[in-house]
């Protein structure tokens, strides 16, 4: 069966540090992977998305950048933080073959940023 | 550009009925529905595409109005277990991504 990690779980920031966020998939190959956004009481908010290794799509422009170095492998970098870039991030995946419009949208546990 | 759920915020008794709109101002190519525990990630409920079907769920079930560009969810007889937020996610067109809607919060009381 797959599964999907996510980590850190939570995790406190000052302003201006660096930010690393994981995700794994595991028990498929060739995932389409994705980053979401979502703001206290808020919707979804997708950041990037990748449909291969080294294949990075940008939904909005901002001081955040992702990374697949591998096939299951996704990262959320920032170079410095804001505090506007506070929220719950959501990795998902969905099978290769089915994009976010028909296919359905396997999220990770997600990880709590607050940046101070 | 976002759809637009409605209501923001529901209150029922266990047992009562819900719907929950989602509207497009564009033309609708499928139609995703999530729920959304606090704290957690959220969950697939199910996906509605271009055609004007309707999906049930056990209890839930979700409906799509091309001529209306929305689709609606229908909870019955709801359970403390619906308690969550749910989330619509439309696409416009074949291979667009999903744009989510604001989230309509869901709570069920005894």
């Amino acid at each position: 069966s797959q599964t999907i990690h996510q980590w850190p779980a939570t995790l406190v920031q000052p302003v201006g540090s660096p930010l690393s966020l994981e995700c794994t998939v595991e028990g498929t190959s060739n995932p389409n992977l994705y980053w979401y956004r979502q703001a206290a009481g808020r919707g979804l908010q997708l950041l990037f998305y990748s449909v291969g290794i080294g294949q990075i799509s940008s939904e909005v422009p901002q001081n955040l950048s992702a990374s697949r170095p591998q096939d299951r492998q996704f990262i959320l970098s920032s170079k410095k933080l804001l505090l506007s870039d506070s929220g719950f991030y959501l990795c998902a995946w969905t099978h290769r073959g089915q994009g976010a419009d028909t296919g359905e949208l396997f999220f990770g546990e997600g990880s709590r940023l607050t940046v101070l | 550009q976002q759809p637009v759920q409605s209501p923001q915020a529901v209150i029922l008794r266990e047992g009562e009925d819900a719907v929950i709109n989602c509207s497009s101002s564009k033309a609708l190519y499928s139609v995703h529905w999530y729920r959304q525990k606090h704290g957690e990630a959220p969950v697939f409920l199910m996906i509605l595409l271009k055609g004007g079907e309707q999906k049930g769920h056990e209890k839930i079930s979700a409906s799509f109005n091309e001529k209306k560009q929305q689709s609606s969810l229908y909870l019955t007889a709801s359970q403390l277990s619906y308690s969550g937020t749910y989330f619509c996610g439309t696409s416009n067109n074949a291979g667009n991504m999903l744009t989510f809607g604001g989230g309509t919060r869901l709570m069920v009381k005894p």
